[in-house]
């Protein structure tokens, strides 16, 4: 079993539509959780961090961490063409290995 | 204020060779990360390097590879002998604390 599991879609839906993109994990000792965004052939960026349950909001993005059910989200509002990308969530123990564990990732796509 | 810079971004190479990875973490940035994305699948952590010291290379083969981060210049990635196997994109994240990582553009390395 991955530690961290993530449908790799791929993921196609209407420009405005509401998108939910999410991750299970299965070791409790995880701290912060990320999201990043990868377009095709460039770097990672990240989008948001987490730590606690709870939400977390930064303008059409919103991060949603359960940790009893060992769940995580992102949403997009008002998705746009430009949105789409592969998304990867990602998540970290700051006390010893530093090293981030990373989902699959989800292909998305925006249509006009 | 440049971001994490990684040279060459695509490197070939026949069987046999070696390929040297170099990356520049952000400005003010001390930690070091190695990551490997093979096709259609998630990164892969590989080392955790801090200027002059190897903090954690337990994501990296045994032989072959090789990463060191000196006082002076940039993180560099060394892989021998090159094999087949090897063809995947490596990414180099630096980090100022210790939760948030941000990405470089990656090296694309093809073997031949």
């Amino acid at each position: 079993q991955k530690e961290v599991e993530q449908d790799p879609g791929p993921l196609s839906v209407p420009e405005g539509a509401i998108v939910s993109l999410n991750c299970t994990y299965s070791n409790s000792a995880f701290q912060y959780f990320m999201w990043y965004r990868q377009y095709s052939r460039k770097g990672p960026e990240l989008l948001m961090y987490t730590y606690s349950s709870g939400n977390k909001e930064d303008g059409r993005f919103t991060a949603q961490v359960d940790k009893s059910s060992k769940y995580i989200s992102l949403f997009i509002r008002d998705s746009q063409p430009s949105d789409s990308a592969t998304y990867l969530c990602a998540m970290i123990i700051i006390q010893g290995a530093q090293k981030l564990v990373f989902g699959q990732g989800t292909r998305l796509t925006i249509n006009p | 204020n440049a971001g994490v810079m990684q040279n060459p971004r695509h490197l070939v190479r026949r069987r046999g060779q070696e390929a040297r990875l170099r990356c520049s973490p952000m400005k003010g940035h001390s930690h070091v990360y190695w990551y490997r994305q093979l096709p259609e699948e998630g990164l892969k952590f590989m080392v955790y390097l801090q200027k002059e010291n190897i903090i954690d290379e337990s994501g990296m083969p045994k032989e072959r590879f090789s990463a060191e981060f000196p006082k002076e210049g940039p993180s560099i990635l060394r892989i021998q002998q090159v094999v087949r196997g090897d063809s995947a994109a490596y990414f180099c994240a630096s980090s100022g604390t210790q939760e948030t990582q941000y990405f470089g553009p990656g090296t694309r390395l093809l073997v031949l």
